[in-house]
């Protein structure tokens, strides 16, 4: 049953419109970021990934961008379709540690 | 491709009892770790694991203990179960090389302790 995200931030958007999805990160080292997209009742499912060394990269219907200067990663999605309905949120790992830090997530709903 | 698999996927527990939630996976991966997610939160890191028989705490491993005696499984045990322990947990592996260091999940256990 859905025991995930009860009360996480909702983006609504129109099925068809453009999505943004906002992540701020505080570790000034950290040099690699991934973006999730969970299900209810699933397990979390890599969308996209940006190394520190690029700010932009693109996928298939999203975009992730990466501003270091204030720390900020945005997810773009084209096209927002129902099946994009889902919680989304951003980690952060600096390279040769252990340790990711995982955001508390945006639920992203698909408005017919 | 089974990746990372996670057994069971529902467990109701009584306060005291202890249970082994089992986590597997079939990428060769080096890494594995353990989280547990309540609602509204984010990920919290329980256990992780460098590489067989290497095992390390995170930032909330009181109540459980891990394993690794082979690089494919990474069991997490609770021993006395208690409310507090309710939560959803995932096991994740890692993939590492120079163009990315993707974490892929498991399909979580949802467990309620009463």
């Amino acid at each position: 049953g859905e025991s995930v995200g009860l009360h996480l931030p909702t983006l609504s958007v129109q099925e068809g419109d453009n999505s943004i999805i906002n992540c701020a990160y505080s570790n000034s080292a950290s040099d690699y970021f991934i973006w999730y997209k969970q299900e209810s009742g699933k397990g979390p499912q890599f969308i996209i990934d940006i190394r520190s060394n690029m700010d932009k990269r693109q996928g298939q219907r999203v975009t992730v961008l990466l501003n270091k200067t204030v720390k900020h990663l945005s997810l773009q999605i084209a096209a927002t379709q129902p099946g994009d309905s889902a919680v989304y949120f951003c980690a952060d790992l600096t390279s040769g540690t252990y340790k990711y830090i995982f955001g508390t997530g945006t639920r992203l709903k698909v408005l017919a | 491709n089974a990746g990372v698999t996670q057994t069971p996927k529902f467990r109701i527990l009584k306060i005291g009892q202890s249970m082994t939630l089992q986590c597997a996976q079939d990428m060769n991966h080096n890494y594995m770790y353990w989280y547990r997610q309540d609602p509204g939160m984010g990920l919290k890191l329980i256990y992780y694991s460098v590489g067989a028989g290497i095992t390390d705490k995170g930032e909330v491993p009181n109540g459980y203990n891990v394993s690794r005696s082979t690089t494919e499984d990474f069991p997490l045990r609770l021993e006395l179960a208690a409310p507090s322990q309710t939560s959803v947990y995932f096991c994740a592996s890692r993939q590492t090389g120079a163009t990315n260091e993707k974490l892929f999940f498991g399909s979580g256990t949802q467990l309620s302790v009463l």
